[in-house]
C-alpha cells in the first residue's frame, strides 16, 4: 500500500539558509501534520491543514510557514535556519481531521 | 507538565528475554491510545490503537493493555529480537488532536 512520501530525506544547510521540506500524502488523504522532532526529544506538533486550509497550529516558528497545495501535497518551508532547528522533520496524513495519522519516514534537516 | 508519561526513558535487554514498558496519561477526554515504534531516523509506526472499551491487544509478539480506569498502558514484548530495537512512544488522542509521550528506547542485545 503507497504510504506516505516526505522529499528530501536528508538535507544540510547553513545559518540563515531557507528550506523546503515536501510531505505527499496517502492517495485520498486530505488532511497533512507536521511535526518537529529534535535529537532525544518526543514530537513537537507543528502545523495541520485539512481540504489545503490551515486546521491547527501549533509550536511553529513565524520563520516557518507551511500550506498544501490543490493535490494535497504539503510543503513546509523555512527561512532564516538557525542550529536549534536541526531535526527529524516528519508528516503524517490522515482521510480527515479525526482518523489515524500515518507517518512518513521524516526528512532529517542539519544545519550548520 | 507533559500530559503523556512513559517510563522506563530506557531498557537493555538481552535477545529472547521479555520487556513491559509503562504509559500514564492525563489526557481528556480521551479516544484511544496508540503504541509506535520508532526506529533511528524513521518515522512511527504504529503498533497497536485501544479505544476506552479494549484492555489488551496483540500484535504478534507485542501485546498492549489498557486501564482507563486509572489512565494506564503498558506495552509488553515477548522473546525480544535485535530488531526491536527502537525506541517505543505512546500518543493519546483527544479528539483529533494527539498527545506523545517522550518515548522509550529499548536496546536488545544478543
Amino acid at each position: 500500500a503507497a504510504g506516505v512520501i516526505q522529499s528530501p530525506r536528508h538535507l544540510i544547510k547553513e545559518k540563515r539558509e531557507t528550506a523546503t521540506l515536501k510531505c505527499y500524502p496517502i492517495p485520498r488523504h486530505d488532511t497533512v501534520y507536521w511535526y518537529q522532532q529534535g535529537p532525544g526529544q518526543d514530537p513537537q506538533f507543528l502545523i495541520s491543514f485539512y481540504e489545503k486550509m490551515q486546521s491547527d497550529k501549533g509550536s511553529i516558528p513565524d520563520r516557518f510557514s507551511a500550506q498544501q497545495f490543490s493535490d494535497y501535497h504539503s510543503e513546509l518551508n523555512m527561512s532564516s535556519l538557525e542550529l536549534g532547528d536541526s531535526a527529524l522533520y516528519f508528516c503524517a496524513s490522515s482521510k480527515g481531521l479525526v482518523y489515524e495519522q500515518y507517518f512518513g519516514p521524516g526528512t532529517r534537516l542539519t544545519v550548520t | 507538565k507533559n500530559q503523556v508519561e512513559q517510563s522506563p526513558q530506557s531498557l537493555i535487554i538481552l535477545e529472547g528475554k521479555n520487556c513491559t514498558l509503562q504509559c500514564n496519561y492525563t489526557v481528556s477526554p480521551f479516544s484511544n491510545l496508540r503504541w509506535y515504534k520508532q526506529d533511528t531516523g524513521r518515522g512511527p509506526v504504529s503498533l497497536t490503537i485501544m479505544t476506552f472499551s479494549e484492555n489488551t491487544k496483540s500484535n504478534g509478539r507485542y501485546t498492549a493493555t489498557l486501564d482507563a480506569d486509572t489512565k494506564q498502558s503498558s506495552l509488553h514484548i515477548t522473546a525480544s529480537q535485535l530488531s526491536d530495537s527502537a525506541s517505543y512512544i505512546c500518543v493519546v488522542r483527544n479528539d483529533y488532536k494527539l498527545s506523545f509521550g517522550a518515548g522509550t528506547t529499548v536496546t536488545v542485545r544478543a
